[in-house]
């Protein structure tokens, strides 16, 4: 059964911390993986990783994929209050790009 | 319109009820799809229209959801014969030509009592 692991589930740290969320996969016929940040309503886009090996990064985000190991990282440097969200993790299969399959989040909280 | 639009946003219903929930997609997006978040778990897909294509109708729970797309625009879920279970955030999304990324709605959060 295809499924999608995060890992931790929450997480507290402070202002300034730099912190590195996981995800690890096992799907048949993966296309892609996408990271999305939830905070009280509509998940918003971060990234997209279709290939192993090549780091997005948007400001402080920045997230990479090992097609290999079958896992994404998403780190945040610099943490911010605003940074305090839901991060959830999704995977795309090849030919069935409507049936995202999603893990079950890591709640992020940012303490001052 | 600038994002996904659900309607309501908030929806309380007494069980056995039907409930209908809107979602008007991102101007352009071919693709719409329904997604559904309980307390606590990861987003569970229920169905997925692209274009004029018959919809992948696999992630519906029961017979008593249904959803349809008129104009290849919005669409609407309906939930017959509401249960206590099926209390949750649904959310609507949208894409272009049917590929990621899905661009989210604010959700319907509905409550049955």
């Amino acid at each position: 059964e295809d499924k999608v692991v995060q890992s931790p589930l929450s997480l507290v740290v402070h202002e300034g911390d730099t912190v590195t969320l996981n995800c690890s996969y096992e799907v048949t016929n993966f296309r892609s993986l996408l990271w999305y940040k939830q905070e009280k309503k509509a998940p918003t886009f971060l990234f997209m990783l279709t290939s192993s090996g090549i780091e997005k990064k948007s400001g402080r985000l920045s997230s990479i994929l090992d097609k290999k190991e079958l896992f994404s990282i998403l780190n945040i440097t610099a943490t911010q209050t605003g940074d305090s969200a839901v991060y959830l993790c999704a995977v795309v299969r090849s030919g069935n790009t409507g049936k995202l399959i999603f893990g079950q989040g890591t709640t992020l909280q940012v303490k001052p | 319109g600038a994002g996904v639009s659900q309607s309501p946003s908030n929806k309380v219903t007494e069980k056995g009820k039907d409930v209908e929930l809107r979602c008007d997609p991102i101007s352009g997006h071919t693709a719409l799809y329904w997604y559904r978040q309980s307390l606590g778990q990861g987003l569970e897909f229920l169905i997925y229209f692209q274009g004029n294509s018959a919809p992948d109708k696999s992630g519906l729970p029961s017979d008593r959801f249904s959803a349809e797309r008129t104009g290849g625009s919005v669409s609407t879920l309906t939930i017959q014969r509401t249960q206590q279970e099926d209390s949750a955030v649904y959310l609507c999304a949208s894409s272009l030509e049917g590929r990621p990324p899905l661009h989210f709605g604010n959700g319907t959060r509905l409550t049955v009592t």
